[in-house]
């Protein structure tokens, strides 16, 4: 159990297009999702707190207006990066709080690149 | 200087060695520490969860946790080649779907 997915695995676009990616839980109801952003050989930085039905929480430095938010069930969250530049091109990770103590689940991520 | 500092390796040890990773970190508030297991181009998965100071034991990997000393450990004995992988400590302060303060990761290579 306690399975998230994300789609696309890969994706490759062109600059100035938007890119939309998906998060599911695929066996439980998760009401918090978070985004995080990876470049190569580091961390995951935690990009926005999602919690289903409200507005996300963008932490700092994080562009709200680039970078759309939706959660609009308890199993589905989007990511969608607007004009994407070529300075976007990252690993992007979901995660899914399975409402337990600490239980947060991540999916296997999304490859964008930007050309 | 980084809430959370991680030596990022590369290590490389043989088979069947005791791994010894860590995790050094600033923030007094953190009360919860994880350990995570990223493969390449996977997202991470869950290895060890512990709650304030002491010791966890699952399997072949114990997780370590000393306040005091604001340094956290995860051990990982008869490592097999499959073991390989980035570790990442991750952290946080508050209980519940609260965010995490991850390390950099260390990227281990256990050789058959």
């Amino acid at each position: 159990g306690a399975v998230v997915s994300q789609h696309p695995s890969w994706v490759i676009c062109k600059s100035g297009t938007s890119v939309k990616i998906e998060c599911r839980s695929l066996d439980f109801q998760a009401t918090t999702m978070f985004w995080y952003r990876q470049f190569p050989k580091q961390s995951l930085m935690l990009m926005a707190t999602s919690n289903e039905g409200s507005k996300a929480t963008y932490e700092q430095g994080v562009e709200k207006d680039k970078f759309l938010i939706n959660h609009a069930s308890l199993t589905l969250s989007t990511l969608t990066v607007t004009s994407a530049h070529p300075e976007d091109s990252s690993f992007y990770i979901c995660s899914a709080d399975r409402t337990s103590f600490y239980e947060q689940y991540f999916g296997p991520g999304t490859r964008l690149t930007v050309t | 200087q980084k809430e959370v500092e991680q030596d990022p390796g590369p290590l490389s040890v043989p088979e069947g060695a005791i791994v010894s990773l860590n995790c050094t970190y600033s923030n007094s508030a953190f009360q919860y520490f994880m350990w995570y297991r990223q493969y390449s181009r996977k997202g991470p998965e869950l290895l060890m969860y512990t709650y304030s100071s002491g010791n966890k034991e699952d399997g072949r990997f114990t997780a370590q946790v000393d306040k005091s000393s604001k340094y956290i450990s995860l051990f990982i004995r008869d490592s097999q080649p499959s073991d390989s992988a980035t570790y990442l400590c991750a952290m946080s302060a508050v209980q519940g779907a609260q965010k995490l303060v991850f390390g950099q990761g260390t990227r281990l290579t256990i050789n058959p």
